[in-house]
């Protein structure tokens, strides 16, 4: 049972360009959403959030839109930088202040910056 | 910046065997979590913790799983008697409040052979 699904599994994007990375969830009662950032041999570091009354929260080079209507959401990463090349990960938590810490990841997408 | 250290890296067991899983958590930090991933699946959650307690545990933290901060400042993971499936990246995550965003340590992998 997929209730955050990150369907494409890896994405390729020149340097400089803009990187869109896309998660899916199912679950309507989702209300708070984060993206975490993974190199090899290394945990997953956070990198930006948005609470579900918000449809957009941007953080220097980094934009997460929500669409709940959809249940969509998507990071974009612009300028896109061979640094930035990692597995990301979208994450889905139930409740706001309650089960924070109870996170429901999708599968990752990989990215590659290639310069 | 302050992070999260999990001990071993890695570990290796034979199956019917019990293993402990150590995690230092950042200092100021007081909610705590297991997470495990298996090769090629997602991040899972196991078990957090808060104020000496489980508040809240999945589906896969069955009787073989117990946590406990034994000396107040490591956190540990045990799995009483391994079995093959249990092999998997383990995760240490802690939060300040519980509304933050979680700091996660490097993993132990775990392989049960």
């Amino acid at each position: 049972d997929q209730q955050v699904k990150q369907n494409s599994p890896s994405l390729s994007v020149q340097e400089g360009r803009i990187s869109i990375l896309n998660c899916d969830y199912t679950n309507s009662m989702f209300d708070y959403f984060l993206w975490y950032k993974k190199y090899p041999a290394e945990g997953p570091t956070f990198l930006i959030s948005i609470s579900s009354i918000k449809d957009k929260n941007e953080d220097g080079r980094f934009t997460v839109f929500l669409n709940k209507s959809a249940k969509h959401l998507s990071l974009h990463i612009v300028p896109s930088q061979p640094g930035d090349s990692a597995v990301y990960f979208c994450a889905a938590s139930l409740e706001y202040g309650g089960s924070q810490g109870n996170l429901i990841f999708g599968k990752g997408t990989k990215l590659s910056v290639k310069p | 910046e302050p992070e999260v250290t999990q001990t071993p890296s890695h570990q290796v067991t034979q199956m019917g065997q019990e293993v402990i899983l150590r995690c230092v958590p950042i200092s100021n930090h007081l909610y705590f979590y297991w997470y495990r991933q298996i090769l090629g699946q997602k991040v899972e959650f196991l078990v957090s913790f808060y104020n000496n307690e489980i508040s809240e545990k999945s589906e896969i933290f069955d009787d073989q799983f117990s946590v406990e901060r034994p000396d107040g400042s490591n956190f540990t993971l045990k799995i009483r008697s391994t079995k093959l499936e249990d092999s998997a990246m383990y995760f240490c995550a802690t939060g300040q409040t519980q509304n933050e965003k979680l700091f996660f340590g490097s993993g132990t992998q775990l392989s049960v052979l």
